[in-house]
């Protein structure tokens, strides 16, 4: 089955620990992306990556950082720096940028 | 900032009513165009993508009017179960002409009730 699929779905961390989310899509799209969802807000471009080994930041890459070392893999590190990182991220692929983009499930990260 | 403006509602209609929304956006060289539907606490799931002659598909329709750019989506006969968030997207173009990333809206909030 091919699909998007973000680990895991739920997380809970203590502040100051540094926490990767996973995402793996096996769709053969080139774009990637991570977005940050906040309660009733829309979504908000963490970092993307157009091809492998290359990435840019987005609105808000304060605080995160990732890495593109396969085209099938994209994962998001939320550091300490991140002053709020209590949120719901979002991982999404696309065959190209500005293409459709398909979503994960998303995970859920709690910072106690 | 290139920006993709909703009402965020909600829109409390009833079963079977015919409910539109509008969507403005702002950067004219926008290229693609898409509705996104997001329910609570679920990844955003593309709905239709929306062309310059507009599109239907079943009870939803999509319109693109470039010149005042915005872009509607008609949900005719409401179901219950369309009761959800609708994202409008928009594809940022740069000043150096490269398609850019979407630009999600905020969305608006429907809800139909029985």
């Amino acid at each position: 089955d091919g699909g998007i699929t973000q680990s895991p779905k739920y997380l809970f961390r203590k502040e100051g620990q540094n926490v990767t989310l996973s995402c793996e899509q096996n769709l053969n799209h080139d774009a990637m992306y991570w977005y940050r969802q906040d309660p009733g807000q829309g979504l908000r471009l963490i970092y993307y990556s157009q091809i492998v080994n290359d990435f840019q930041k987005g609105d808000i890459a304060e605080g995160y950082s990732v890495s593109r070392e396969k085209k099938e893999s994209f994962p998001l590190t939320v550091t300490s720096a991140q002053k709020n990182p209590t949120a719901f991220y979002l991982c999404a692929s696309s065959i190209y940028a500005a293409d459709t983009q398909y979503f994960g499930p998303g995970t859920r990260l709690t910072v106690l | 900032r290139k920006e993709v403006e909703q009402d965020p509602g909600p829109f409390n209609v009833p079963e079977g009513a015919t409910v539109a929304f509008n969507c403005t956006y702002s950067n004219s060289a926008s290229q693609s165009f898409f509705w996104y539907r997001q329910d609570c606490r679920k990844e955003p799931k593309l709905l239709m993508s929306v062309y310059s002659s507009g599109n239907e598909d079943g009870r939803f329709t999509a319109q693109l009017n470039r010149a005042s750019q915005y872009i509607s989506l008609l949900i005719r006969d409401s179901k219950l179960s369309d009761s959800a968030t609708y994202l409008c997207v928009v594809n940022n173009i740069d000043y150096g002409g490269s398609q850019g990333n979407l630009i999600f809206g905020k969305g608006t909030k429907l809800s139909v009730k029985p």
